[in-house]
């Protein structure tokens, strides 16, 4: 069974305070890894996908990358506007199309 | 381009009572998607439709769930008899599907918030 771990829970930054969020996951032959963005009161919002080990992708402050067992969410000098929360997801191998969610990290960026 | 347009945005009803939930994927997506979020649990695939089959029910949590795709432009979720346990946040997902190799990956609607009283 796909499982996937996000830590921290929570995470309070100052603004320009850099830090990174952690995505452990356990698969059997990864097809991809997305990661998503989630503000109160609204759905996902598509951010990345990984696919394989070694692979990075950046947008804007943002950059995501992946090795075998995790991927990290770099944030770099964050804003205000950055504070939501994460989610990190996987797809294993085959024809089946879930995504297994992992809890996600509420990111609050104080100005 | 508009995105994954879901209706109601919220609904309040008692329990017993039948609700169904609206969805209307991107166009020209062929892959649609049910989820439910709560605390609890978090986001949970409930049913999935490629070319408006349904490909996957098993996290479709009891009978009372039932999910139709009439056409490649709409799906609906429909709970029959409604009970409190039911209440949660409810997306709707869409991707382009190539049947193999990478994964689109899937867009969201901003969901339908269900209290059941």
């Amino acid at each position: 069974e796909d499982q996937v771990t996000q830590s921290p829970e929570a995470l309070r930054l100052q603004e320009g305070e850099s830090s990174s969020l952690n995505c452990s996951y356990t698969v059997s032959g990864l097809r991809g890894l997305f990661w998503y963005r989630q503000d109160p009161g609204k759905g996902p919002e598509f951010l990345f996908t990984l696919y394989s080990a070694g692979e990075e992708k950046e947008k804007e402050r943002l950059k995501a990358t992946l090795t075998k067992k995790e991927s990290f969410l770099h944030i770099t000098a964050p804003k205000p506007e950055d504070s939501a929360t994460y989610l990190c997801a996987v797809q294993g191998p085959g024809s089946a199309r879930q995504l297994t969610f992992g809890s996600g990290t509420q990111l609050t960026v104080l100005p | 381009d508009a995105g994954v347009i879901q209706s109601p945005r919220h609904e309040v009803t008692e329990m017993g009572q039948e609700v169904t939930l609206r969805c209307k994927p991107i166009s020209g997506h062929n892959s649609l998607f049910w989820y439910r979020q709560t605390m609890m649990r978090g986001l949970e695939l409930l049913i999935y439709f490629n070319n408006n089959v349904p490909i996957d029910d098993s996290g479709m949590p009891e009978d009372r769930f039932s999910a139709k795709m009439p056409n490649a432009s709409f799906s609906t979720l429909k709970i029959q008899p409604s009970e409190p346990r039911d209440s949660a946040v409810y997306f709707c997902a869409s991707s382009f599907g190539t049947g193999g190799g990478r994964e689109q990956p899937q867009h969201f609607g901003d969901g339908t918030r269900l209290s059941i009283l």
